[in-house]
């Protein structure tokens, strides 16, 4: 089975950073994702870590340590319309699982002027 | 727009009845994948498919749940004799092996069923 926790919610300033931490425990493991979802909407990708290290794209940074199952998303110089819930996965053996992904529950992030 | 649709987008129907979604995927998309997705909760695999074939159920998925995907195109989600606990937003996926390596899946907006 798989197991991925994160936290509920954060709040952080406009024009700040947040750190959004993701442990898993995977019985196989092809891959960790992060998605943002705002309210009402579907989720949207944003970054996709296989190997161990960070991934930079733009305001947005994924790190992952396959050895310690652990993934963060950074987020920098926050602006308002970051607000959302920020969704981490992993996907199984890419043969076994269809690479199915499975989901945490989701960190809310609010930022605020 | 190419991107994923879902039909309907909302969805009230009373206890007992049955609803049936659809959902078309990104053309040429040959995988495609239903979750459920609850208010505060990341979504849950439901079923997945790989053009026509239906390769995975989630134990999730009770017996008054049926997935089809016919043509290997669009896909249909039946929940038949619905309970309150079926509401939900119900989610489409579709990806491509060819799109590279991270197999990233796009997401449809979704279809809210509320059982009343």
């Amino acid at each position: 089975g798989q197991n991925i926790d994160q936290p509920t919610e954060m709040t952080a300033t406009e024009g700040a950073i947040v750190q959004i931490n993701c442990t898993y425990q995977t019985s196989g493991f092809n891959g960790l994702f992060w998605y943002q979802q705002h309210a009402g909407e579907a989720p949207t990708f944003l970054s996709y870590n296989v190997l161990d290290g960070l991934e930079e794209k733009g305001r947005f940074s994924s790190f992952l340590s396959r050895s310690k199952g652990y993934s963060y998303l950074l987020l920098k110089e926050l602006q308002m319309k970051d607000s959302a819930s920020y969704l981490c996965a992993v996907t199984g053996a890419a043969k076994a699982a269809g690479n199915k992904l499975t989901f945490g529950g989701g960190t809310r992030v609010l930022v605020k002027p | 727009d190419t991107g994923v649709s879902q039909d309907p987008r909302h969805k009230i129907t009373k206890r007992g009845q049955n609803v049936t979604f659809r959902c078309d995927p990104i053309s040429e998309h040959n995988r495609l994948y239903w979750y459920r997705q609850t208010l505060g909760q990341g979504p849950e695999f439901l079923t997945y498919f790989q053009n026509e074939a239906q390769l995975e159920k989630s134990r999730l998925l009770s017996d008054r749940f049926s997935a089809e995907r016919p043509k290997g195109s669009f896909s249909t989600l039946e929940i038949q004799r619905t309970e309150q606990g079926d509401s939900a937003m119900y989610l489409c996926a579709s990806s491509d092996r060819a799109s590279g390596s991270s197999y990233e899946q796009y997401f449809g907006p979704g279809t809210r069923l509320t059982v009343t």
